[in-house]
Formats: structure tokens, C-alpha cells, sequence
């Protein structure tokens, strides 16, 4: 157990519609980064915060945007979704934004777009 | 072109084999360089961290970077079944806008038969 959680588990929504990802990192770390996992395109980082802000952004669409909140859990919203959404997404946390810091996974939430 | 190119197998070996992992990288500006295991329907566990090129040993796992070939490698000696996973290179540059991102392989599956 990496001590980082994730919920829920498993999501399964319409396209066109919108969820909320929420991500709790591990006791004490204070940034938190958002990836995706999907068959063809493997583990992409989307978007990583630290203490509150914004400090890196990858291949992130317009659609999608997360927050850190000030007790330091995640959420990453996605919204108008598409087939193509359907994917595994991680959260990460790791003690500081520094990039030396070893990043440690939680179990990830499955979306399903029908 | 993929930044990290990484067979994805699958990879079938007998119990007590010698597995050889690799990854190739374009980015010259990689400096971190990870390994994770991912268990089926988990999150990503880190196993190996090294910092720029050299070799390092965890237990039956050993880490080796070579920066001048763009190349790294995982070795597992007297592979077990519970060793079963899909196994991800990961690599970090040493920060500028990027901060923590981790750029991934896609991943290679290993069965370990007993």
C-alpha cells in the first residue's frame, strides 16, 4: 500500500458527461500529479500541483482540469467525455516538487465512457 | 517518434531465469531514471532509482544506465513467479518547466512459468 488513495475505484458514465476524480496523497507530501493509462498510448503524465498551484502541465486536454485543495487532496475533472476517455487514471504523490523526489502511485480509478 | 521506446513484449520466461529489461530514450536531458512494476489492475510500483548513468543493486534487481548510448536496463537474477508484471521504465530531466514529470515506456509484459 503506497498510502496514496484514489476514489472511486471504478466509473462508468455516458459520453458527454462530466466526473470528478479525487485523489488523497500520502500523509505529509505536498505535491500530487495526475497520469493516464491507456492501452495504446501507455502511462501519460497529464498535470502535476504543488502546495495549491499549478506546476507543470503535459498532455492535458481542454476539457480536463484539476485542483489541489488546501488539505492537499486532488480532484480532476473531466468533462464532455468521449470513448476515448476510457482509461486507467492515476494519482502520484511525492514529498516535494523537487525532481529528485520518488513519486508513489495510488490504484488508480477505471473510467468507462459508453 | 516516442521520447522512451521500450518492448512490450510479452516476455515468457522459466522460474530461476535471468530477465533482461530495456529502454531507449531521444532526450539527452533525461538525468532520473526509474523502474516501476505494475501488477495487474494496480498502481505503479517503484522498484529501481538511479541518478544519472552507473549501475545500482536492490536484492535480485539490478539498475544500469548508460547515458551515452541512451539506454537502460533492468536485470532480475532467479526470477520467481511473483515476479509476474508488466514492468515500466520511467525517466526525469532535471527540472526547468517539466518539474516532476515522469516520462514513461510503454511498458513490458514478464510471466515468470514455474
Amino acid at each position: 500500500d503506497s498510502g496514496v488513495t484514489q476514489t472511486p475505484k471504478h466509473l462508468i458514465t455516458a459520453t458527454g458527461q462530466r466526473v470528478t476524480l479525487r485523489c488523497s496523497p500520502r500523509s505529509g507530501d505536498l505535491s500530487v500529479y495526475w497520469y493516464q493509462q491507456s492501452l495504446d498510448q501507455g502511462l501519460q503524465f497529464l498535470i502535476q500541483y504543488y502546495n495549491g498551484e499549478e506546476r507543470a502541465k503535459g498532455n492535458i486536454l481542454e476539457r480536463f482540469s484539476a485542483q489541489q485543495f488546501p488539505d492537499l487532496h486532488s480532484e480532476l475533472n473531466l468533462s464532455s467525455l468521449e470513448l476515448g476517455d476510457s482509461a486507467l487514471y492515476f494519482c502520484a504523490s511525492s514529498g516535494s516538487a523537487g525532481t529528485g523526489e520518488t513519486q508513489y502511485f495510488g490504484p488508480g480509478t477505471r473510467l468507462l465512457v459508453l | 517518434q516516442k521520447e522512451v521506446e521500450q518492448d512490450p513484449g510479452p516476455l515468457s520466461v522459466p522460474e530461476g531465469a535471468i530477465v533482461s529489461l530495456n529502454c531507449t530514450y531521444s532526450n539527452s536531458a533525461f538525468q532520473y531514471f526509474m523502474w516501476y512494476r505494475q501488477y495487474s489492475r494496480k498502481g505503479p510500483e517503484l522498484l529501481m532509482y538511479t541518478y544519472s548513468s552507473g549501475n545500482k543493486e536492490d536484492g535480485r534487481f539490478t539498475a544500469q544506465v548508460d547515458k551515452s548510448s541512451k539506454y537502460i536496463s533492468l536485470f532480475i537474477r532467479d526470477s520467481q513467479p511473483s515476479d509476474s508484471a508488466t514492468y515500466l521504465c520511467a525517466m526525469r530531466d532535471a527540472g526547468g518547466t517539466s518539474y516532476g514529470k515522469l516520462t514513461f515506456g510503454q511498458g513490458t509484459i514478464l510471466t515468470v512459468h514455474p
